[in-house]
């Protein structure tokens, strides 16, 4: 039962481009969303988030949007840049409950 | 200011051995959970510690068991080993006993069950 999905196991995008990375989940219980980045032999770190009251945040070059009725997230990145390589996360919770569900993870390269 | 660390970083097995797997939060920290990422996939919860008691436990069989020693660092066991539990086992530690949006992560062990 996969509560977190990131249909996309893959994405390319030219350096200076916009990169969007989209994530659905299917508890309409969780209340908060994050997103999560994984360079090769490191662990996962956080990268921004967004509770379910709000449908967008802003981080620099990264934005995160919130569809509730839809149960969508999605990361966009602008501009991409090939530091960004990486793989990235969705990650959910009920803020009551502690524990955090990830999604699959998308591996995004950023082409100079 | 020391990160997370897990040790060993690298482990082969073989069937039906047992594995102790170590943790050291980062300083500060004294909530600690544990994640396992099979290839391919997202790290999926295993169990989180909080004062030296499992507070949460995702749908991981008693095979797997922690524990959380009085100066936070923490173990997770896993006993009569699979070749499905060959993964990368992820430990993360946090502040508090409520909510907490960052999980600092560590680097990892990597098992694999021969």
């Amino acid at each position: 039962d996969q509560q977190v999905k990131q249909n996309s196991p893959s994405l390319s995008v030219q350096e200076g481009r916009i990169s969007i990375l989209n994530c659905d989940y299917t508890n309409s219980m969780f209340d908060y969303f994050l997103w999560y980045k994984k360079y090769p032999a490191e662990g996962p770190t956080f990268l921004i988030s967004i509770s379910s009251i709000k449908d967008k945040n802003e981080d620099g070059r990264f934005t995160v949007f919130l569809n509730k009725s839809a149960k969508h997230l999605s990361l966009h990145i602008v501009p991409s840049q090939p530091g960004d390589s990486a793989v990235y996360f969705c990650a959910a919770t009920q803020t009551s409950y502690d524990k955090v569900i990830f999604g699959p993870g998308t591996s995004l390269s950023v082409i100079p | 200011d020391a990160g997370v660390t897990q040790s060993p970083t690298h482990l082969i097995k073989t069937r039906g051995q047992q594995v102790t797997l170590r943790c050291s939060p980062k300083s500060g920290h004294d909530t600690v959970s544990w994640y396992q990422q099979a290839l391919g996939q997202g790290p999926q919860f295993i169990f989180q510690y909080y004062e030296e008691e499992e507070r949460q436990r995702g749908n991981f069989p008693d095979r797997f068991s922690g524990h959380q020693f009085p100066n936070y660092s923490s173990e997770l066991n896993v006993n009569a080993l699979l070749l499905g539990d060959s993964a990368l086992y992820l430990c993360a530690s946090s502040l508090g006993q409520g909510w907490n949006e960052k999980l600092f992560f560590g680097s990892g062990t990597q098992l694999s069950v021969l």
